[in-house]
C-alpha cells in the first residue's frame, strides 16, 4: 500500500472551513484514497474515501488532484468537536482483510 | 442503537495473567478486527476475521489468540506471552472483509503492571 504524508498538526478557527493535505505520489491505479479520524481517546471513525473523482458526504468534501498523487479533505465548517487526528490512508481493496494502516496523522485543532 | 460494544473501558492486570478483552457488534458485519495502538502511534493489526468460526493473524499476532464462534461476538485473549501488553486495544468490524469502511468500537485501554 503506498505510504502518505500529511502535516503533523494545523489549526483551525470554529465555523471556518479546514483544508487538511495528504500526498500519496506512489499511489497506484487501483488505490483508494481513506479518510477517518480517532478523537482523544476513542476510536476511529470513517469519515470518506475516493478512487478518482471527488466525493462529498455529509461529514466532508475529499478532492483528489487529476495526477491523484495529492488530495486534500475539507471540512467546510468546522466545529470544536472536530478537534481530532485525522488520518490519510492509501489502500488496495483485496478481498480477504482490509488492514488499515496509520501513519502519523495530522493534530487539527479547532479554536473558538 | 447498532454499534460496537468494548468491554471494560479500563483493565489492570498483573504481569503472568492471562486476560480477555471483549467486542461484540450488533451490525450484522461479517468481518471483524483487532487493532493495538500505543500512545502518539498508528493502529497495528493482531487479528482479523473474515466469517464466523474462521480467523487470520494480522502483523502483530504473538502473544494473543482470538475466538469467532459467534457472529456478533470477536474477543481477545491477551497472554502471557505478550511481551508488551500495556496499550489501548479496539475492535472494528465491515460488512465483508472486502468493505472499505470500518466501525469501531470505543477501545479498552489495558495496564499491565
Amino acid at each position: 500500500d503506498a505510504k502518505t504524508t500529511q502535516p503533523p498538526s494545523m489549526d483551525c478557527a470554529e465555523g471556518r472551513a479546514a483544508n487538511l493535505p495528504c500526498n500519496h505520489s506512489t499511489i497506484s491505479g487501483n488505490e483508494y484514497v481513506y479518510w477517518y479520524r480517532q478523537i482523544h481517546s476513542q476510536g476511529p471513525q470513517y469519515i470518506i474515501h475516493g478512487l478518482k473523482n471527488n466525493e462529498t458526504n455529509e461529514m466532508a468534501s475529499l478532492i483528489i488532484t487529476e495526477d491523484r498523487k495529492s488530495s486534500t479533505l475539507i471540512l467546510p465548517h468546522a466545529t470544536l468537536r472536530d478537534t481530532a487526528v485525522y488520518y490519510c490512508i492509501v489502500l488496495m481493496i483485496k478481498a480477504a482483510g482490509n488492514k488499515l494502516t496509520f501513519g502519523g496523522g495530522t493534530r487539527v485543532l479547532v479554536k473558538p | 442503537d447498532g454499534g460496537i460494544t468494548q468491554s471494560p473501558k479500563y483493565l489492570f492486570r498483573k504481569e503472568g495473567q492471562n486476560v480477555t478483552l471483549s467486542c461484540e457488534q450488533n451490525l450484522n458485519h461479517d468481518a471483524m478486527y483487532w487493532y493495538r495502538q500505543d500512545p502518539g502511534q498508528g493502529l497495528r493489526l493482531i487479528y482479523y476475521s473474515q466469517i464466523v468460526n474462521d480467523f487470520q493473524k494480522g502483523d502483530i499476532a504473538e502473544g494473543y489468540s482470538v475466538s469467532r464462534e459467534k457472529k456478533e461476538s470477536f474477543p481477545l485473549t491477551v497472554t502471557s506471552a505478550q511481551k508488551n501488553p500495556t496499550a489501548f486495544y479496539l475492535c472494528a468490524s465491515s460488512m465483508t472483509a472486502s468493505s472499505y469502511e470500518q466501525y469501531f468500537g470505543p477501545g479498552t485501554r489495558l495496564t499491565v503492571t
